[in-house]
């Protein structure tokens, strides 16, 4: 079966630019986490989707990010203003019931 | 808040030998999980191992083993007779058990070598 599957691979933007990142949860998935993987920060937790419920938000770093899941399925990261300390892998796990969260291939950015 | 700490940047062992990666944590709750992730140069995480914290017996997945020390709050793992296949970084990682709304929360990682 397919796995979690994240486009694009690569993304390079300039600084100030807004960008979307997407994530396809494995079907069925109920849960959905984004996390960011940096030089500087190592993994860290953005944000968690259950369902269709109102996502638990504390973990983005600034206003500038925002999420969204449509119809408890796909997933899509917004930047806004990128800045170049946005640059980063982010990465998209999903997991059904309580078990292992499986992971995506994460999407790099790089924004110059 | 929880951490996760691993001392060892990098590591190196011979192929076929064993080698034990370490891990401790920090946390007020009594129920969580633990975890290693291996992460190749894909990017692709892999769980590696998964230990419940109330489970006293420890974890073992073919090769992959570890040594749970609740009181200790460490969690080690130990790759026996290592092959090429498992130089990856490999990261430790908390799960608190009481509510599926955190993520988790990884250690830095150790880069494991694996010399031929």
């Amino acid at each position: 079966g397919a796995g979690v599957s994240q486009s694009p691979s690569n993304k390079v933007t300039e600084k100030g630019k807004d960008v979307e990142l997407r994530c396809d949860p494995i079907s069925g998935h109920t849960a959905l986490y984004w996390y960011r993987q940096s030089l500087g920060q190592g993994l860290e937790f953005l944000i968690y989707f259950q369902g269709n419920s109102a996502p638990d938000k504390s973990g983005l770093p600034s206003d500038r990010f925002s999420a969204e899941r449509t119809g408890g399925s796909v997933s899509t990261l917004t930047i806004q203003r990128t800045q170049q300390e946005d640059s980063a892998v982010y990465l998209c796990a999903s997991r059904l019931g309580f078990g292992e969260q499986y992971f995506g291939p994460g999407t790099r950015l790089t924004v110059t | 808040a929880q951490t996760v700490t691993q001392s060892q940047p990098e590591m190196s062992v011979q192929e076929a030998e064993t080698v034990t990666l370490s891990c401790t944590y920090d946390t007020s709750e009594s129920d969580y999980y633990l975890f290693w992730y291996k992460q190749p140069p894909s990017r692709q995480m892999i769980l590696v191992i998964r230990q419940e914290a109330y489970k006293q017996q420890n974890a073992t997945e073919n090769r992959f083993s570890v040594n749970f020390q609740k009181a200790a709050k460490s969690f080690s793992l130990k790759i026996s007779d290592s092959q090429l296949g498992d130089a990856a970084m490999y990261f430790c990682a908390y799960l608190y058990s009481g509510g599926g709304a955190d993520g988790l929360t990884f250690g830095k990682g150790t880069h494991l070598i694996i010399q031929p």
